[in-house]
């Protein structure tokens, strides 16, 4: 059974270009979480999705950014216009419904440089 | 809103016993979990406290203490390979009971 896959793991994007940050959950899980870390740092969150809804995005900024995860396919993190601020790792987790614990099944990352 | 607090580093020795402790202020959740991270790999669960009291798995054990609004995570018999960072998470109550926030993370050293 595959882990969460996020692809691609390095990103290298110049400013004012768009990046595109794409993630499989595992197996059976509906729902889809973003968080971006910056060096030495915590997970800070962005976004929660079930399919082809948006749960939460109070952690994601209102302009540039935009998140989706359709029926099919993978959950895709969008960063438009990308600035030098933009670069960090962005994780990408999912969790199954039914798990009282919540347990997070994270990837491991993309990684974007903005130059 | 939810915050946490850790300490930002640790420092034990092989064999040791080490404490991470966690505050943390809260509009209400579900539970405390804890997660492991080497080297800014994937992050991975370690354990989840929905009830105040002492969960144990293994090496590691970890507390809650609602009233206290704190939490800790004991790892034992310390090896090499703890060595990483190590975050508390809270999940959120309903209606985004699947979303957690984290800490900032305590980075564990561990010393021959």
């Amino acid at each position: 059974n595959a882990g969460v896959m996020q692809n691609p793991r390095h990103l290298v994007r110049r400013r004012g270009q768009e990046a595109r940050l794409r993630c499989s959950p595992m197996k059976g899980h509906s729902h889809v979480y973003w968080y971006r870390q910056l060096p030495e740092e915590g997970l800070k969150f962005m976004v929660y999705l079930q399919k082809e809804n948006i749960i939460d995005e109070s952690g994601m900024p209102k302009e540039r950014f935009s998140a989706e995860f359709p029926k099919e396919g993978p959950s895709i993190l969008r960063i438009q216009q990308v600035v030098r601020g933009d670069s960090a790792a962005y994780f990408c987790a999912s969790s199954l419904t039914t798990d009282p614990t919540g347990e997070l099944f994270f990837g491991e990352g993309s990684r974007l440089t903005v130059l | 809103g939810q915050s946490l607090e850790q300490p930002s580093e640790v420092t034990a020795v092989e064999g040791a016993i080490v404490q991470i402790n966690c505050t943390y202020q809260t509009s209400g959740f579900y539970g405390l979990s804890w997660y492991q991270q080497h080297d800014g790999g994937a992050p991975t669960f370690l354990s989840y406290n929905a009830l105040d009291g002492l969960e144990e798995t293994g090496r590691f054990s970890s507390f809650l203490s609602r009233s206290d609004s704190y939490g800790y995570l004991l790892l034992q018999e310390l090896q090499m390979k703890d060595s990483a960072s190590y975050f508390c998470a809270v999940r959120d109550l309903a209606p985004n009971a699947g979303k957690s926030t984290f800490g900032d993370g305590t980075t564990l050293t561990v010393k021959p």
